[in-house]
């Protein structure tokens, strides 16, 4: 089975600097989807960068980068140039995508990380 | 475009009392799921519906649990009775291709809060 794990219950950062969130993951499977999602305070959880495991190169979207390094199944996430927007629960997850019809594409996730960006 | 929305997004119930929690999908999306997050845990997996089908209820807890998809549109999680384990946020979570598009992303409601006292 798959587990992810989140170390750092909680991190707190300086506007405009840069953070680093933990993840690792325990899997068998060669290829999969890795995750991190953003919950801010009472609002959606939504989709902050997606990677898949074939690809070697690491995501980017804008100001969140991952370094995904499949060997040692880890998979941080970076941000840089903290903004006060980007405080909220990071969640890491995992997802063991399916190429036949009635399967589910469930995610894994781990214990979630509680950011603050601190003015 | 109308998110996932679900309702309501907190509830206190009594041990025993019975409490339903309700996820509108983005519209179009055939894809719903329940999650569950008990404090300070990760987040579970549910269940998972294709349309108005139970596709996957592996990880619904127990039979106090029971998910409907009527008409393959919006979905109702109800807990009877409910008991004190159960307090914890309940998200939603919709996509709109199947099982073989294993890159699609999932869009997630706010959550329902939970507390049974």
């Amino acid at each position: 089975a798959q587990t992810v794990t989140q170390s750092q219950p909680e991190m707190s950062v300086q506007e405009a600097e840069t953070v680093t969130l933990s993840c690792t993951y325990d899997t068998s499977e060669n290829n999969y989807y890795l995750f991190w999602y953003k919950q801010p305070p009472s609002r959606q959880m939504i989709l902050v960068i997606r990677q898949e495991a074939y690809k070697q190169q690491n995501a980017t979207e804008n100001r969140f980068s991952v370094n995904f390094q499949k060997a040692a199944k880890s998979f941080s996430l970076k941000i840089s140039d903290s903004q006060l927007g980007d405080t909220a629960m990071y969640f890491c997850a995992f997802m063991k995508p399916t190429n036949y019809g009635g399967a589910t594409n469930k995610l894994i996730f781990g214990t979630g990380t509680l950011l603050a960006v601190q003015p | 475009e109308a998110g996932v929305t679900q309702f309501p997004s907190h509830s206190v119930i009594e041990k025993g009392q019975t409490v339903t929690l309700r996820c509108d999908p983005i519209s179009g999306h055939d894809n719903l799921y329940w999650y569950r997050r008990v404090m300070g845990k990760e987040i579970k997996f549910l269940l998972h519906f294709v349309k108005e089908s139970k596709q996957d209820e592996s990880g619904m807890p127990n039979n106090r649990f029971l998910a409907e998809r009527t008409g393959g549109t919006y979905s109702t999680l109800k807990v009877q009775p409910a008991e004190l384990e159960d307090s914890g946020v309940y998200f939603c979570a919709s996509s709109q291709e199947g099982p073989r598009e294993g890159n699609t992303e999932a869009f997630f409601g706010q959550g329902t809060r939970l507390t049974v006292v």
